[in-house]
């Protein structure tokens, strides 16, 4: 079964860090492009960035909100991706999803935009306050 | 501000058809694949089917979806009260680089 599984959320000062992690199981997680997604409470959907398999660059690129402030990371060798959050500020406090792109199907950039952000894990709360 | 276009609210009584819209521009919707996620309270986002028209299983084939030009809806036919949810719309952007969604619209099955 393919799941995704985060972890790491909590509550932080504003200006402080908090790395996110993403446990993928049930997929080839090296082949995968994957994304972080966010929602501020009672807000909508709002995607945070993505990072591409190696074979495909391993390249990451960032929603303007976010730019220089988060970094997105993969440790293929532990299935894991994570998401490194700096100078937090409190509209940063969200529920932050990882999700995937038709990992059932295949990988790159095909399946990516084809299947859409269809594998999605169960969130973790950060709650950026003083 | 979302970049996709959706009515906040929707409603319908059971057994009715209800239709949500998407609005966007050539760089999302009109050039990219339009997606649509329910999501009921307290739990993460679901996508309800994708290009292919498969469904994870536990959605039924009452939920479809259409795309005109850079403008997108979702359609919900014999509504019944488990579909009370909040419903998305997403698509790539071209120029963001990056997916966009829609405000959400919150369906309420009176």
């Amino acid at each position: 079964e393919v799941q995704l599984v985060e972890s790491g959320g909590g509550l932080v000062k504003p200006g402080g860090s908090l790395r996110l992690s993403c446990a993928a199981s049930g997929f080839i997680f090296n082949n995968a492009w994957m994304n972080w997604v966010r929602q501020a409470p009672g807000k909508g959907l709002e995607w945070v960035g993505r990072i591409k398999s190696k074979t495909d660059g391993g390249t990451t690129d960032y929603a303007a909100p976010v730019k220089g402030r988060f970094t997105i990371s993969r440790d293929d060798s532990k299935d894991t991706m994570y998401l490194q959050m700096n100078s937090l500020k409190t509209e940063d406090t969200a529920v932050y999803y990882c999700t995937t792109n038709g990992v059932h199907y295949g990988s790159g950039s095909y399946y990516y935009y084809y299947y859409g952000m269809d594998v999605w894990g169960q969130g973790t709360t950060v709650t950026v306050s003083s | 501000q979302s970049v996709l276009t959706q009515p906040p609210s929707a409603s319908g009584t059971p057994g009715q058809r209800v239709i949500i819209s998407c609005s966007g521009s050539s760089s999302n919707i009109g050039n990219n694949y339009v997606f649509w996620y329910q999501q009921l309270p307290g739990t993460a986002p679901k996508l309800l089917f994708n290009n292919n028209n498969q469904r994870p299983s536990g959605v039924p084939d009452r939920f479809s979806g259409s795309k005109s030009g850079t403008s997108a809806s979702l359609a919900i036919s014999g509504l019944r009260s488990e579909d009370e949810a909040d419903y998305y719309c997403a698509s790539w952007d071209d120029s963001l680089s990056g997916w966009v969604f829609g405000g959400g619209t919150k369906l309420t099955v009176l």
